[in-house]
Parts: C-alpha cells; structure tokens; sequence
C-alpha cells in the first residue's frame, strides 16, 4: 500500500510570494493534517482535513489555508511568504473517523526556502 | 507555554543497554498519546502509543508507560540497537474527536557501539 505522498519535496520562493504544497494521503485514509517543523518551534500543528472539511486548526495565521478534495487529497496554501515561513512541512493521513483513535501517518515532507 | 515537554534534547546510551526517553504533558483531558521516531530528511515514523485508559503499552523491544497522575510518559527500548539512533517525539491527542496532535520539541537518542 502506497505511503503519505507529499510534492514537490523542496521548493525556494522569494518573499511575498504565495506557494501551494499537496498531499496525497494513503489509500482509503480520510483525514489529513499539516504540520510546520522548524528547529526552533519543532512540530507544529497547522489544520486538520476530513471528508473536505476544517476540523482543528492550529496557532497560525491566515496567511496558513488549506482544503481538502473529494478524493482525500489536500494543499496547503501560504500567501504572502515570510522569511520565517522557512520549514519543513509535513503531512500526515489517518484513517480516523470522528471519536476514533488512530495513528498518523506522516509524508516526507516539502522543505520549503523563503529567500 | 508548552503543553509537551521532552525536557532531554538529547540521550547517549550504549548499544545492548535500555533507553528511556521521558515526556511529561500539562493537560488532564489528553486522552491519547504517541510516540514518532524521526530520520533526517524523512518524515516522522510511528512507533507506539498508548490511550488513557491503559498505563503500559508493549510492542517488541518498545514499550511506552503512562502515569496519569504525574502527566508522565516514557517510552523504554530494549535492547537498544545503532539503529535506533534518531529523534524521538512523544505526541499527545485531546478528547473531542479532533486528529490534530501536539508534539514534544524531540529527544536525539544516539546508540553508542
């Protein structure tokens, strides 16, 4: 069974720019999260994805949107693109429904560059 | 303020022998908890969790003990192997049906030989 796939897996944007990530999650897995790592702040949560809509969302600014398609998959989008945007973005696809408990499974990441 | 704390950036600890990584959470309602093991340039991988309603959880040489009443989670590995070497995060879910977790800042355990 096909893991977490996450494109591209680096990507460099100036400032002010706007990027979008996407995350194919594993077959039959219907919600889907974003984290943010950096060094400083480690594992961030972002948002939370399931059957295309927002459940949880994290401390981030607006700046930090997301959706999610009929067919589970999901990008992320951050506008307006800070020096601090600078991290590892990771997404993860669980099978969990609601009041279930399941473990995440996580994607390799996009590594994004603001210069 | 943190709601996870791995208060241990980083564990050295001799092939064959036990590691144990420590987590402490301030949040009574959590009522799931995880660990992940992370490798440069990949994502995390899970590893083991366990639900509140339990206080040892066991799985190979991994096993993940929870004291409620300390708000204390630890995850033992024995014997320890070179392959082990990694990040070691411990994640907590709340109640309510959300999937949204909360990570610890991570714990490098490195297995001398």
């Amino acid at each position: 069974k096909a893991g977490v796939t996450q494109t591209p897996r680096y990507l460099i944007k100036t400032r002010g720019q706007q990027v979008t990530l996407s995350c194919s999650p594993i077959s039959g897995h219907r919600s889907v999260s974003w984290y943010q790592q950096t060094p400083g702040q480690g594992l961030q949560f972002l948002f939370e994805y399931f059957s295309e809509t927002q459940r949880n969302k994290g401390n981030f600014p607006g700046r930090f949107s997301g959706r999610q398609f009929s067919n589970s998959r999901s990008e992320m989008n951050v506008s307006t693109l800070e020096l601090g945007d600078s991290a590892l973005y990771l997404c993860a696809s669980s099978l969990r429904g609601q009041g279930l408990n399941t473990e995440a499974f996580f994607g390799q990441g996009t590594r994004l560059t603001v210069v | 303020d943190q709601q996870v704390k791995q208060n241990s950036p980083s564990l050295s600890v001799q092939e064959g022998r036990i590691s144990i990584l420590n987590c402490d959470y301030t949040n009574s309602m959590f009522d799931y908890f995880l660990w992940y093991k992370k490798y440069p340039a990949e994502g995390p991988t899970f590893l083991i969790s366990i639900s509140s309603i339990k206080d040892k959880n066991e799985d190979g040489r991994f096993t993940v003990f929870l004291n409620k009443s300390a708000k204390h989670l630890s995850l033992h590995i024995v014997p320890s192997q070179p392959g082990d070497s990694a990040v070691y995060f411990c994640a907590v879910r709340g109640g309510g049906g959300a999937d949204g977790l909360t990570f610890g800042k991570g714990t490098h355990l490195i297995i001398q030989p």
